[in-house]
């Protein structure tokens, strides 16, 4: 079974609208950390932003949000204020803290922003 | 800030070279890693090291092998290169789960590989 899943292969998005991208799950491991990546087409991985198992509150850094519903197993990216710049791949990871140190990741979604 | 670096952005080869991918990192990670991506199919692990001389398969080794003889520098090999080894090479380096497993992967800026 798959780690994580990304079922959006590609978004579309109006500059300065909100977007949410989704990512689910699957893991039987109580401590995990759920990561999203920005890929711009010039190649690097960007850290956006990460959410541990057991943080309570939803992760925030600037413009993007984690929306982590446990119970459900997803663990969505939501940018607000979309910009030009955003237009990238986006990778949803996961870490499980007791099986090892591989880092499991998404097929991505790309996301076009229009001006 | 963490720096990962590729020894190359672009690198074109024959097929039956053998290739060497270099990958060195700065801030004192246990583990390193080498991963393929191809359109459509995401990131997907050849290899990694969580130790200098140690490493672990990941999902699609056939056709790489790797090296790590210092703990700053994780070396991919293709053997034998072949056209289906056309792809984005991308190394990634992070701390050992119990020193950080709260901290996330840090990549380079990738090699594009192209075999002829």
């Amino acid at each position: 079974a798959q780690k994580i899943t990304q079922t959006q292969p590609g978004m579309f998005v109006q500059e300065k609208e909100a977007v949410t991208l989704d990512c689910t799950y699957d893991t039987s491991d109580p401590s995990y950390g759920l990561f999203w990546y920005k890929q711009p087409s010039s190649g690097e991985m960007i850290f956006l932003i990460y959410q541990g198992s057991y943080d309570q509150q939803n992760a925030t850094e600037g413009r993007y949000s984690l929306n982590f519903q446990k119970a459900r197993k997803s663990a969505n990216l939501v940018i607000s204020a979309s910009q030009l710049g955003d237009s990238a791949m986006y990778f949803c990871a996961m870490r499980e803290a007791n099986t090892g140190n591989q880092f499991y990741f998404g097929t991505g979604t790309s996301l076009t922003v229009i001006p | 800030d963490v720096k990962v670096t590729q020894s190359s952005r672009y690198l074109v080869k024959r097929t039956g070279e053998k290739v060497f991918l270099e990958c060195v990192q700065d801030m004192d990670h246990e583990n390193m890693f080498w991963y393929r991506q191809d359109p459509g199919l995401g990131l997907r692990l050849i290899y990694f090291s969580y130790d200098v001389k140690m490493k672990e398969k990941g999902d699609i080794p056939e056709g790489y092998s790797v090296s790590r003889e210092k703990k700053e520098r994780f070396s991919l090999i293709l053997e034998s290169a072949s056209t289906n080894q056309t792809s984005m090479y991308l190394c990634a380096s992070s701390f050992y789960r119990r020193q950080g497993a709260n901290q996330p992967q840090h990549f380079g800026d990738g090699t594009r590989l192209s075999i002829l």
